[in-house]
């Protein structure tokens, strides 16, 4: 079954240090996969995407996600936190099967950094 | 300014009052979806629209109803509303469906009691 997963509910971490928020997926063929963010009472906003090439991939605000195929992963980082990075963040990968080829969304997590 | 524009953000309804959730957005998008946020279940897609009169379900589409226009509009029906549909709605854009960096609106929290 195709699937994503944000292992951690909640990350903490202090500001200026580096932050990893986690997710790893099972996607049958070459996976699509995206990082959104979600600040309080704010839809959702696109930060990266990983389609092809380089497995490390640079989005938004500073963010950068890498992809590593052996443990099918696509972990967000940052090398150093600010408080306004404080919010929500999801991971979907694109469903390689069907017509839709909806994206499958990862439950959160929610980031707070701390000053 | 490019956008995805909902309304209302806020609704509280009685169980089966008809009620819509508007959905607006300004980028000549082709590919319009509707999803429900809620905690512990994540997003899960209920309707989406490829283009023009063209709609499809999503994982979740029992209770609601969607419409497809005019490209810019894509409106969330629900007919008879249950206390089930509580829920946090997003409406998303995007060039066409193979263009994944979705556009999504501010959200509409709906409470049927």
């Amino acid at each position: 079954a195709q699937s994503v997963a944000q292992p951690e509910d909640q990350v903490n971490v202090a500001e200026g240090n580096p932050l990893t928020v986690k997710c790893t997926y099972s996607v049958s063929g070459n996976p699509y996969l995206f990082w959104y963010v979600q600040y309080p009472n704010r839809g959702l906003q696109f930060l990266l995407k990983y389609i092809t090439g380089d497995n490390l991939v640079k989005g938004s605000y500073g963010f950068e996600a890498e992809f590593n195929k052996s443990q099918t992963s696509f972990h967000l980082k940052k090398p150093s936190a600010l408080v306004s990075d404080s919010a929500l963040y999801f991971c979907a990968v694109r469903e390689s099967t069907g017509n839709n080829r909806k994206l499958i969304w990862g439950l959160g997590t929610s980031l707070a950094v701390n000053p | 300014e490019a956008q995805v524009t909902q309304n209302p953000r806020y609704l509280i309804t009685v169980t089966g009052k008809k009620l819509t959730v508007t959905c607006s957005q300004n980028m000549n998008h082709e590919y319009m979806s509707w999803y429900r946020q809620d905690p512990g279940l994540g997003l899960r897609q209920i309707y989406y629209s490829m283009n023009v009169e063209v709609i499809d379900k999503g994982d979740v589409p029992e209770g609601y109803k969607v419409s497809r226009k005019e490209k810019r509009n894509f409106p969330l029906i629900l007919e008879s509303p249950s206390p089930n549909q509580t829920s946090l709605y997003f409406c998303a854009s995007s060039f066409n469906r193979e263009n994944y960096g979705y556009t999504f609106g501010s959200g509409t929290r709906l409470t049927v009691v």
